[in-house]
């Protein structure tokens, strides 16, 4: 069917250290893809996005390249920070044209000092 | 100058109450949605509207019934609360159905005891 999948969560790092979530996805085509942030208590942040193969997002230092071949947007950062603890969404685009956004599972993210 | 809002923020009742969610976006978009998101973090859309259009209507029980009194308004009524509907719940909007980015509300914590 048509999905994405999160690595399953929580990730606990360090700060500074470094970050992966890996995302994959199945679909028709090629949907834009998405990378969400929701910070405690607050709704959803677009964080990232591309729109076609190859293209790569990034947004305060977080990056995505989307890659058919492997159909993944995984989302990494160099050097994560105690402010970056939030909940991670990848989504993809409906394969209609109604803006309907697919989302993975969400994967907690806790950066500790 | 809040881009999305929604009211209440929390919401508790009792079962079989019937009770509405109210969300309202100053973007000047023409597309709203309703998301749930569950107590995992799973987040799944029910609604969407286009210029006071319902475009999309996933597979909710009609208790749930959405209303769009005009574009910049997307209300949720919920008929016989049950335990199940207990959730966070995100309106959203877009410039258009057809446009990649969508903009979140805070979100309204439902819960039904």
């Amino acid at each position: 069917g048509n999905s994405v999948t999160q690595m399953e969560g929580p990730v606990t790092l360090s700060e500074e250290a470094f970050l992966t979530i890996n995302c994959t996805y199945t679909a028709t085509g090629y949907p834009s893809l998405f990378w969400y942030v929701q910070y405690p208590g607050e709704g959803l942040q677009l964080l990232l996005k591309a729109t076609k193969a190859d293209d790569k997002g990034s947004n305060k230092g977080f990056e995505a390249t989307y890659r058919k071949e492997t159909t993944s947007f995984h989302l990494e950062k160099g050097s994560v920070q105690v402010s970056d603890s939030a909940v991670y969404f990848c989504a993809r685009k409906g394969s209609s044209n109604t803006g309907k956004l697919i989302f993975g599972q969400g994967t907690t993210l806790q950066v500790k000092p | 100058d809040t881009a999305v809002s929604q009211t209440p923020k929390y919401l508790v009742t009792q079962m079989g109450n019937d009770k509405s969610i109210k969300c309202e976006q100053n973007l000047g978009h023409d597309t709203m949605y309703w998301y749930k998101q569950d107590s995992k973090k799973f987040l799944k859309i029910m609604f969407s509207y286009n210029n006071k259009e319902l475009i999309i209507n996933e597979t909710v029980p009609n208790r749930f019934s959405p209303k769009s009194p005009d574009k910049a308004h997307l209300n949720l009524h919920i008929n016989s609360l049950e335990l199940g509907d207990s959730a966070v719940y995100f309106c959203a909007s877009s410039q258009s159905s057809g446009r990649d980015e969508q903009f979140f509300g805070p979100g309204t914590r439902l819960t039904v005891l």
